[in-house]
């Protein structure tokens, strides 16, 4: 079976502009959650999208967002890129139940860096 | 709201020896516990995870966790390490029953085995 896979591995942007990152989440799974890895902050959940809806949002600003498609697949989207947004953003598939214990499966991660 | 300490930042040790990674959090509901690896460049592995029933929780590549609750810790250890666990861990928590896969990580620890 095919792991999560994240599209594109690295990517180089400049203040100001916008950037869309996808995830592909295992076959079967429906939960997709997003999380932003900085050296300073550490792993910091962003958002979870279970069959296309959003179900749990974290502290992030409004240039922060997402969708999840009827297929599962998964974007992030972040407008107005800010030299803090450089990261590694990590995507983590789950089959979705709603008491928690299920197990996540992570991709490899985006390199975002901007200049 | 839920946290996760992790007090050592990076534990050096020398290759056959033990180790014990640390990890204490914080919750005033009930939570999932789980312990993730992260080798360089590339995304988070499930260790081991804590649900419920024994408190000594065995995962994978030789490394077990005990659920101590009246301490709140949930530490890692392993008797023989090996050159190739060195990585970065990370203990994290999901809430109970919580209807969300939202994961809420330590600091993460730093493993370096030394020969």
């Amino acid at each position: 079976k095919a792991g999560v896979t994240q599209t594109p591995r690295y990517l180089i942007k400049t203040r100001g502009q916008q950037v869309t990152l996808s995830c592909s989440p295992i076959s079967g799974h429906r939960s997709v959650s997003w999380y932003q890895q900085t050296p300073g902050q550490g792993l910091q959940f962003l958002f979870e999208y279970f069959s296309e809806t959003q179900r749990n949002k974290g502290n992030f600003p409004g240039r922060f967002s997402g969708r999840q498609f009827s297929n599962s697949r998964s974007e992030m989207n972040v407008s107005t890129l800010e030299l803090g947004d450089s990261a590694l953003y990590l995507c983590a598939s789950s089959l979705g139940g709603t008491s928690g214990d299920n197990e996540q499966f992570f991709g490899p991660g985006t390199r975002l860096t901007v200049l | 709201a839920q946290s996760v300490t992790q007090l050592d930042s990076q534990v050096p040790v020398f290759e056959e020896a033990p180790v014990e990674l640390r990890c204490n959090y914080s919750s005033s509901v009930s939570v999932y516990l789980f312990w993730y690896v992260q080798y360089p460049n590339q995304g988070l592995q499930l260790l081991l995870k804590y649900l419920s029933g024994s408190t000594l929780v065995k995962g994978i590549n030789g490394f077990e966790a005990e659920f101590n609750k009246s301490q709140t810790s949930f530490h890692l250890r392993k008797p023989s390490v090996h050159i190739s666990d060195t990585a970065e861990y990370f203990c994290a928590v999901t809430r109970r029953g919580g209807a969300t896969n939202k994961l809420i990580f330590g600091t993460g620890t730093l493993l370096a085995v030394q020969p």
